[in-house]
């Protein structure tokens, strides 16, 4: 099946600093979804980005389908922004998730 | 709308025991999902269903069955609990109609809170 790997496993950031996260995939795919899992378990869905850039306030995302990558860009984070970032991919009818990306945001 | 609904949020099993985690949804959505979280990791797709009556398995099926009677609702039933099942489960849902461009994948999918499971 179609690898999906993200990295960094782990960043802590102090409050304000800006930070890139990476999703590889090793297949072709429909699309492509960021969600932040927050501390309380819940899955909140980011971006839903097949190729090109999408901007959602602090937060913005860009896939290049062809060299089958995605980043996730966070400006000025909060301590809210913590928690875990996962990328998954699109093919047919199911979505296969990263292992995710753990943020921490100290104040 | 409420979206997605799962419950219980928690709960414990003895092995060997059964149970049955129910998903419910309100947005008319035909697809419907059951995917577990192992900690630390991401989410694995359990089995799915395109509508009513209509299943199939995903990547970890085993272990676990799965009914579709309405549109609304997707139970995922264990039926001999073992601790490897310890894990998080989340239902989601979502909707895919053939003038979508793309396939079926192409809607995003709504997940619920989860159903935290232990077994002991």
């Amino acid at each position: 099946g179609i690898q999906v790997e993200q990295s960094p496993p782990d960043l802590i950031l102090q409050e304000g600093a800006n930070s890139t996260l990476r999703c590889n995939f090793s297949d072709s795919v429909n699309n492509l979804q960021w969600f932040h899992q927050n501390p309380w378990g819940q899955l909140i869905n980011l971006f839903y980005i097949p190729s090109g850039t999408k901007q959602n306030g602090r937060l913005s995302a860009t896939t290049v389908a062809t060299e089958r990558y995605s980043l996730l860009y966070i400006s000025s984070s909060q301590t809210t922004d913590s928690g875990v970032y996962f990328c998954a991919v699109v093919r047919g009818r199911q979505l296969t998730f990263g292992s995710g990306t753990q943020l921490t945001v100290l104040p | 709308n409420a979206g997605v609904t799962q419950t219980p949020k928690f709960r414990i099993l003895k092995i060997g025991q059964s149970m049955t985690l129910q998903c419910t949804q309100d947005m008319n959505h035909n697809y419907m999902y059951w995917y577990r979280q192992d900690p630390g990791m991401g989410l694995k797709l359990i089995y799915y269903s395109v509508g009513a009556g209509i299943t199939d398995k995903g990547e970890v099926p085993n272990g676990y069955n799965v009914s579709r009677s309405t549109t609304e609702d997707f139970p995922l039933r264990l039926e001999l609990a073992a601790p490897s099942q310890t894990s998080v489960y989340f239902c989601a849902s979502s909707y895919y109609s053939f003038r979508d461009q793309g396939g079926p994948g192409n809607q995003p999918q709504h997940f619920g809170d989860g159903t935290r499971l232990s077994i002991l």
